[in-house]
């Protein structure tokens, strides 16, 4: 089937340590996209790609980096940079005509 | 200011009441918007979308656009216990997203 996977689902991070959450559509979409979620609060759009090898900061860039090697593949690193990285962490993927879909998340903790 | 206002509840209805979900925008060069639910530790789905100002209907769901005001609006006919979520309103092709109204239908 296709769709948008992320993983690790749960995560647990050590202070200093950078860590990378994983993405892949088999969607052939172009582009795609990293939210944060924290409780009780909206998306947070971190970082977005409209094509292979280019990508943009969003509203909260900083602390994160991305890549774009592949279509397929939107890697997240989360750096020791990000002073307060706990939090829900959606993929997204968007197909022509503006309709964005996501992924099931991943749950990154700070320990 | 923030590009997509949306009031984040908590809102409690009964069953078979109807719900109305509101956002406002505030950046008119994007003019699709769509409605997104998203069960607890979740991803959200897409529910419905539009491009145009007036009503789209799919079922018990209704969108509204009123472009004048910069108003979205989410109805929800006979609401249903598996309609509690929280619910995202997003504009544009950056996607914005609103802070989510969490709802909670009572049986």
């Amino acid at each position: 089937d296709g769709g948008i996977t992320q993983s690790p689902k749960y995560l647990f991070r050590k202070e200093g340590q950078n860590v990378t959450l994983s993405c892949e559509q088999n969607l052939n979409h172009d582009a795609m996209y990293w939210y944060r979620q924290d409780p009780g609060q909206g998306l947070r759009l971190i970082y977005y790609s409209q094509i292979v090898n280019d990508f943009q900061k969003g509203d909260i860039a900083e602390g994160y980096s991305v890549s774009r090697e592949k279509k397929e593949s939107f890697p997240l690193t989360v750096t020791s940079a990000q002073k307060n990285p706990t939090a829900f962490y959606l993929c997204a993927s968007m197909r022509a005509g503006n309709t964005i879909y996501f992924g099931e998340g991943s749950w990154l903790t700070v320990v | 200011q923030k590009e997509v206002e949306q009031d984040p509840g908590p809102l409690s209805v009964p069953e078979g009441a109807i719900v109305s979900l509101n956002c406002t925008y505030s950046n008119s060069a994007f003019q699709y918007f769509m409605w997104y639910r998203q069960y607890s530790r979740k991803g959200p789905e897409l529910l419905m979308y539009t491009y145009s100002s007036g009503n789209k209907e799919d079922g018990r769901f209704t969108a509204q656009v009123d472009k004048s005001s910069k108003y979205i609006s989410l109805f929800i006919r006979d609401s249903q216990p598996s309609d509690s979520a929280t619910y995202l309103c997003a504009q544009g092709r950056y996607m914005r997203f609103g802070a989510g109204t969490r709802l909670t239908v009572k049986p």
